[in-house]
């Protein structure tokens, strides 16, 4: 079946403008992750769904960023006022019941603001 | 706080070799300890994890509290298996975020 998917693949914009990142989760999946990976780092844990609501959203970095999953499916992560420390691959993860803690990952969207 | 570490950001064995990727964490509570793995050019995917106990594609790790360790090995290092490897954490109630490491890249030399 199909995995998570990602879109776009890549958005370069300039400082200051909005942007929308959109994840498409595995069907079912009730669980919902966001993480941003710098270079050279290890993914960063950002907002965590629990179907509709943000069960978790103590990793968004400040009020610039939030994310939302209106029918417990599509999620898209919001940045305003881009900033060029917000260039990043944005990864999504969706996770089948409560019963695992296995997450399935999308290939990332690519954020280069300049 | 809950912490994961890999000291090596890269590791270069020759095929054959026994490979050992380290992993330590912090945590307060009994966590649920992983390990990623990401292939060139493909996503994130779920290599093991502690509880589950398997070995998969040759790889096995054991938790050890006592050194709040979760080192990844394999005894005969193979060159597919060269990739980044990501050590993650998460708290053992479901739903709590994931805390992973900043990655050790293995090189399998032929």
């Amino acid at each position: 079946g199909a995995g998570v998917s990602q879109t776009p693949s890549n958005k370069v914009t300039e400082k200051g403008k909005y942007v929308e990142l959109r994840c498409d989760p595995i069907s079912g999946h009730t669980a919902l992750y966001w993480y941003r990976q710098s270079l050279g780092q290890g993914p960063e844990f950002l907002i965590y769904f629990q179907g509709t609501g943000a069960a978790d959203d103590s990793g968004l970095p400040n009020d610039r960023f939030f994310a939302v999953r209106p029918e417990g499916s599509v999620s898209t992560l919001k940045i305003q006022r881009t900033e060029r420390g917000d260039s990043a691959v944005y990864l999504c993860a969706s996770r089948t019941s409560r019963d695992s803690n296995e997450q399935f990952f999308g290939p990332g969207t690519r954020l280069t603001v300049l | 706080a809950q912490r994961v570490t890999q000291p090596e950001k890269l590791l270069s064995v020759f095929k054959g070799a026994p490979v050992e990727l380290k992993c330590n964490y912090s945590y307060s509570g009994s966590p649920e300890l992983f390990w990623y793995v990401q292939y060139s050019r493909q996503r994130l995917q779920l290599l093991l994890r502690h509880i589950s106990r398997e070995s998969i594609k040759g790889f096995t790790a054991d938790l050890n509290k006592g050194e709040t360790s979760f080192h990844l090995k394999k005894p005969f290092a193979q060159e597919e298996d060269s990739a980044m490897y990501y050590c993650a954490l998460s708290g053992s109630n479901y739903g709590q975020n994931f805390v992973f490491g900043p990655g050790t890249r293995l090189s399998v030399l032929p």
